[in-house]
């Protein structure tokens, strides 16, 4: 079964403090995994895709990173409004061709205090 | 320019009634996608379209929930019967064929 973990589930950091989150998955052959960030009350954001072990994508403070069994999500010197619940997913190879059913992980949930 | 569209945003039912939640795609998107949002759960995937029609209803959860696209654009997701347990927002998602999903703000369903 396609499985999708994400860790922690809630990280408090100080502005400017850098950490990074974790996503791992068992998928029956992966045909991208997918990044979002998601506020409250709203829908999910979409912010990367990646698609081959060691491939590496950047946004402002961000950088996600893909290795054959996880993802990272690395965030540089944060601030208050990087607050937000990241969501990662991934799309099986298992299933109907050129669909793109997203299994998702339950979200980290991210609070950078000013 | 504009984004996925859902209405209503909210939405309180008694348990028994039927509901319809209504989704406009970003234009020109071929692809789109129904989830649910369940408190402390994660997105769970429902339906897929591509254009009209839906080759992926795996996720569907009893036959109290059917999904119809009309004219490649607008759709409308049906509970019937609804009960406690449909309680949730229910997000929908739209893409170009092969592309990234763009989600909306979804519709959030409480049912008393």
């Amino acid at each position: 079964e396609d499985q999708v973990t994400q860790s922690p589930e809630a990280l408090r950091l100080q502005e400017g403090e850098s950490s990074s989150l974790n996503c791992s998955y068992t998928v029956s052959g992966l045909r991208g995994l997918f990044w979002y960030r998601q506020d409250p009350g709203k829908g999910p954001e979409f912010l990367f895709t990646l698609y081959s072990a060691g491939e590496e994508k950047e946004k402002e403070r961000l950088k996600a990173t893909l290795t054959k069994k996880e993802s990272f999500l690395h965030i540089t010197a944060p601030k208050p409004e990087d607050s937000a619940t990241y969501l990662c997913a991934v799309r099986p190879s298992n299933e109907i061709q050129g669909a793109q059913k997203l299994v998702f992980g339950q979200g980290t949930r991210l609070t950078i205090n000013p | 320019g504009a984004g996925v569209s859902q209405s209503p945003s909210n939405k309180v039912t008694e348990k028994g009634k039927d509901v319809e939640l209504r989704c406009d795609p970003i234009s020109g998107h071929t692809a789109l996608y129904w989830y649910r949002q369940s408190l402390g759960q994660g997105l769970e995937f429902l339906i897929y379209f591509q254009g009209n029609s839906a080759p992926d209803k795996s996720g569907l959860p009893s036959d109290r929930f059917s999904a119809e696209r009309t004219g490649g654009s607008v759709s409308t997701l049906t509970i019937q019967r609804t009960q406690q347990e449909d309680s949730a927002v229910y997000l929908c998602a739209s893409s170009p064929f092969g592309q990234p999903q763009h989600f909306g703000d979804g519709t959030r369903l409480s049912i008393l």
